[in-house]
């Protein structure tokens, strides 16, 4: 069974730094994809950016990029530039269905 | 495009009621997923639906739980004699294939107090 580990429940960062969240998943499968969403206040779960297993290239949208290490299975987000926005939970997900249990960033101004 | 609608949004249920919550996805959708997220806790996956079909259902509980996704209408998940362990919140999220690689979208939950 594929499992999803994030091992940092809550981290806090000063609003314009730059942040790493990580997550290490446990797999047979060769071809995949792995997710990070966030979940603000509101509740409402959003994309943060997908990786395909396939490919070498790290994701990148815009200030949120991934260290993807296939062979260590690991799957980490980095944040850059922070903003109060950001203030989330933010949930790894292996093929979209299996999820991490979270990790609570707090952006502080 | 409406997104995916859950409702209701807020439940309330003493014990040994029934609690129903619905889901519709996305237009264009025709594959659900139900996911449980206890407070402070993160998203465990209860089941996977394709239209009149049961996928995947191996995070779903025995007993008192149930999920159908009809060919006409919402999906729906029924927790018969809730039992305070059962509040939390549901989430429900859509995709147009059942391909892993497909990005979820996510309702917006509903939230289940058991009394």
């Amino acid at each position: 069974a594929q499992t999803v580990t994030q091992s940092q429940p809550e981290m806090s960062v000063q609003e314009a730094e730059t942040v790493t969240l990580s997550c290490t998943y446990d797999t047979s499968e060769s071809n995949y994809y792995l997710f990070w969403y966030k979940q603000p206040p509101s509740r409402q779960m959003i994309l943060v950016i997908r990786q395909e297993a396939y490919k070498q290239q790290n994701a990148t949208e815009n200030r949120f990029s991934v260290n993807f290490q296939k062979a260590a299975k690991s799957f980490s987000l980095k944040i850059s530039d922070s903003q109060l926005g950001d203030t989330a939970m933010y949930f790894c997900a292996f093929w979209g269905m299996r999820f991490g249990a979270g990790t609570r960033l707090t952006v502080k101004p | 495009n409406a997104g995916v609608m859950q409702n209701p949004r807020h439940l309330v249920r003493r014990r040994g009621q029934e609690a129903r919550l619905r889901c519709s996805p996305m237009k264009g959708h025709s594959h659900v997923y139900w996911y449980r997220q206890l407070p402070e806790e993160g998203l465990k996956f209860m089941v996977y639906l394709q239209k009149e079909n049961i996928i995947d259902e191996s995070g779903m509980p025995k007993e008192r739980f149930s999920a159908e996704f009809p060919k006409e209408g919402p999906s729906i998940l029924r927790i018969q004699q809730v039992v305070r362990g059962d509040s939390a919140a549901y989430f429900c999220a859509s995709s147009p294939s059942p391909s892993g690689a497909n990005v979820l979208t996510f309702g917006a939950g509903s939230r289940l107090t058991v009394l």
